[in-house]
């Protein structure tokens, strides 16, 4: 049972470059989002989705976007990379908005 | 808009001992309350969640959470504590009078650490 998928696992990009990091479930929830995770900042929530063709923004949009064509899948594009976008990333999932979330184990991202 | 914090960055118990981390929060409706927590290189593994009923809720390895309404507070306990519960701690709340926005919300966190 695998649950929540994140790749890569590690990355280090440029000033400028683009990304797109991956996140999959296999529980067939509907609820899917994105978290960042720095420092003394706890999760800040960049986008969600509640279901295959919907997405919105979360706390910290800027910079990201999202997109889910089916359940399983939710990826996040980063547009033109950043240093502030260095952070270590994680994407959730519910069977629906609200309810406790399972987490996948992240994707630590260094942007030089 | 729903808030939680956590007053305490570090908390540090001796094995054996009994724990406490501290959670405060405000909503404007009632809460839905959750604890997780966070291993080196994991991500968050739920513990246990308060909606309704009964004041002390239980959750995964022996940790149990006291929700006090009149203090707003939510704060996860356990009576005696393990080397291996030393981790971060996550609070989050959710705004059960909000309909359409009714995203969680999660707090700094507090790092536990166990002392042999």
């Amino acid at each position: 049972n695998a649950g929540v998928t994140q790749t890569p696992k590690f990355q280090v990009l440029k000033t400028g470059q683009s990304m797109t990091l991956q996140c999959a479930q296999d529980m067939n929830h509907e609820y899917m989002s994105w978290y960042r995770q720095d420092p003394g900042m706890g999760l800040r929530l960049i986008h969600y989705s509640v279901g295959a063709g919907i997405t919105d923004q979360g706390e910290v949009p800027n910079g990201y976007n999202v997109s889910r064509s089916t359940t399983e899948d939710f990826p996040l594009r980063l547009l033109s990379a950043a240093p502030s976008q260095t952070s270590v990333y994680f994407c959730a999932s519910s069977y629906m908005q609200g309810q406790p979330q399972h987490f996948g184990d992240g994707t630590r991202l260094s942007i030089l | 808009a729903q808030s939680v914090a956590q007053p305490e960055d570090q908390v540090n118990v001796a094995e054996g001992n009994p724990l406490t981390v501290k959670c405060t929060y405000s909503v404007s409706g009632n809460p839905y309350l959750f604890w997780y927590v966070q291993y080196p290189n994991r991500g968050l593994q739920f513990l246990l969640k308060y909606i309704t009923g009964d004041n002390l809720v239980k959750g995964s390895y022996g940790f149990e959470a006291e929700f006090n309404k009149s203090q707003t507070s939510f704060h996860l306990k356990k009576p005696s504590a393990l080397v291996s519960d030393s981790a971060l701690y996550f609070c989050a709340v959710r705004d059960l009078a909000l309909n359409r926005d009714d995203k969680i919300i999660f707090g700094k966190g507090t790092r536990l650490h166990i002392l042999p």
